[in-house]
């Protein structure tokens, strides 16, 4: 069974600062690994992911995430924050198969200080 | 042009009524699914769709019934609505089901449905 944990429900820094949200996740196989970004209002939009290949991942509006095999972990980094990145973050797995699903995180909510 | 479309966006009514809500995407994608997000913002599959053949089937009440009319529709039917069920529902679709566990989902931007 494949599992993500997503630690921090909020997380908060201040506008220019570094932006780090943590996932971990559990998986029998190699995993595919996604990250989700979720503006106020509206539905999920697709950052960066990982499939096979370069581990580290870049994805749009400077986020990038680093796939640790030996840490089990995909956490997502941005260098400077904005006040635009505010909105809910969603880490998820899955795997290669036929009707194999996407397994989304808790959410952390990624708030930005002026 | 919105990729994926739902209607209604904010879908309110009474116990015990069933309700319906479309879903429709012009990406040509194979692959539709419904999901449901709760208010602690918790995201879980109910279905999944791939060419019109149910193949994602997570453990739901049977009061929910999709149907997929054709490939790029994907609706929701809900019946004897309880107090339970209020939340937000996101259709999304991707391209293929087989490779498509990679494939990025597209979502639609959500029915906020609240039962009274």
């Amino acid at each position: 069974a494949q599992s993500v944990t997503q630690l921090g429900s909020h997380v908060s820094v201040s506008e220019g600062a570094l932006v780090l949200l943590r996932c971990n996740y559990s998986s029998s196989v190699p995993p595919y690994l996604f990250w989700y970004v979720q503006y106020p209002n509206q539905g999920l939009q697709l950052l960066l992911k990982y499939t096979t290949g370069a581990t580290l991942v870049k994805g749009i509006n400077g986020f990038e995430a680093e796939f640790k095999k030996s840490e089990t972990s995909f956490h997502l980094t941005k260098p400077s924050a904005h006040m635009s990145d505010a909105a809910e973050y969603f880490c998820a797995v899955s795997r290669y198969s036929s009707a194999s699903k996407i397994i989304f995180g808790s959410g952390t909510r990624l708030s930005i200080r002026p | 042009d919105t990729a994926v479309s739902q209607t209604p966006k904010y879908l309110v009514t009474q116990m015990g009524n069933d309700k319906s809500i479309k879903c429709e995407q012009n990406l040509g994608h194979d692959t539709m699914y419904w999901y449901k997000q709760d208010s602690k913002k918790f995201l879980k599959i109910m279905f999944s769709y791939n060419n019109k053949e149910l193949i994602i089937n997570e453990t739901v009440p049977n009061r929910f019934s999709p149907k997929s009319p054709d490939k790029a529709h994907l609706n929701l039917h809900i019946n004897s609505l309880e107090l339970g069920d209020s939340a937000v529902y996101f259709c999304a679709s991707s391209q293929d089901v087989v490779s498509g566990s990679s494939d990025t989902q597209y979502f639609g931007p959500g029915t906020r449905l609240t039962v009274l």
